[in-house]
């Protein structure tokens, strides 16, 4: 069955230096993958979207990247902050939904970012 | 974007009791979506709301356990029904971002936290 896999073991790094997520999926294809942030005791936040046939995507200190040949995609943030320190989550479409809109989600990477 | 919000936000309940959880949103939406967080799980789909039609439950979730309402495009209910410790968990409702395009992001309520004891 289609899997999700992130990283469940905390992320902790210095402020100012690049922090980078992985997800990886394997037994399907998705069209697309998205990455939220979920901080303690709230709804998770949309952060970015990356297309099956995008190799990365950047917003601001943030770059996602798909490498659908080893079925990962990567989370950058550049600069970290402990503002950044939160609980990244990434999802994707089921296999064969077509435009449906339901979401598998990973179990999310816990980043700290110290001083 | 959308604005979402959850009554309530917290509930501690007894086993064997129902709680409603209500979800509002500050558009006209097609689809909402009602997702389980366990705690320390990522989040799990339950059911999704259309307006005028009978919710579509996912693998493993039953409309007798969580009946779910979608009296308009703009407001649903999740009932969580004959309470155990297990469903000790954190509600969230969702709907599509409206952006445009084939693929859109979701905005999530702020969750409601469900303690059984």
């Amino acid at each position: 069955s289609q899997k999700i896999e992130q990283n469940s073991e905390a992320l902790n790094i210095q402020e100012g230096k690049t922090a980078t997520l992985t997800c990886n999926y394997t037994n399907y294809s998705p069209a697309y993958l998205q990455w939220y942030r979920q901080d303690p005791g709230r709804g998770p936040v949309f952060l970015l979207l990356i297309r099956e046939n995008e190799k990365e995507k950047r917003k601001e200190r943030l770059k996602v990247t798909f490498d659908t040949t080893l079925k990962q995609s990567l989370f950058h943030i550049t600069a970290s902050q402990p503002a950044d320190s939160a609980t990244y989550l990434c999802a994707t479409n089921p296999a064969n939904t077509g435009t449906a809109s339901k979401l598998t989600f990973g179990t999310g990477t816990r980043l700290q970012v110290t001083l | 974007s959308a604005v979402i919000s959850q009554k309530p936000s917290r509930d501690i309940c007894q086993r064997g009791t129902s709680l409603t959880i209500q979800c509002q949103v500050d558009s006209q939406v097609t689809m909402m979506f009602w997702y389980r967080q366990q705690p320390g799980q990522s989040l799990t789909l339950i059911a999704t709301a259309n307006q005028g039609s009978e919710a579509t439950y996912e693998s493993g979730f039953v409309i007798d356990k969580f009946p779910i309402s979608r009296p308009n495009l703009t407001f649903s209910t999740l009932t969580v029904s004959n309470m155990s410790p297990e469903d000790s968990s954190i509600y969230l409702c969702s709907v599509e971002g409206v952006a445009g395009g084939t693929y859109n992001e979701q905005f999530f309520g702020p969750g409601t936290r469900l303690t059984v004891l």
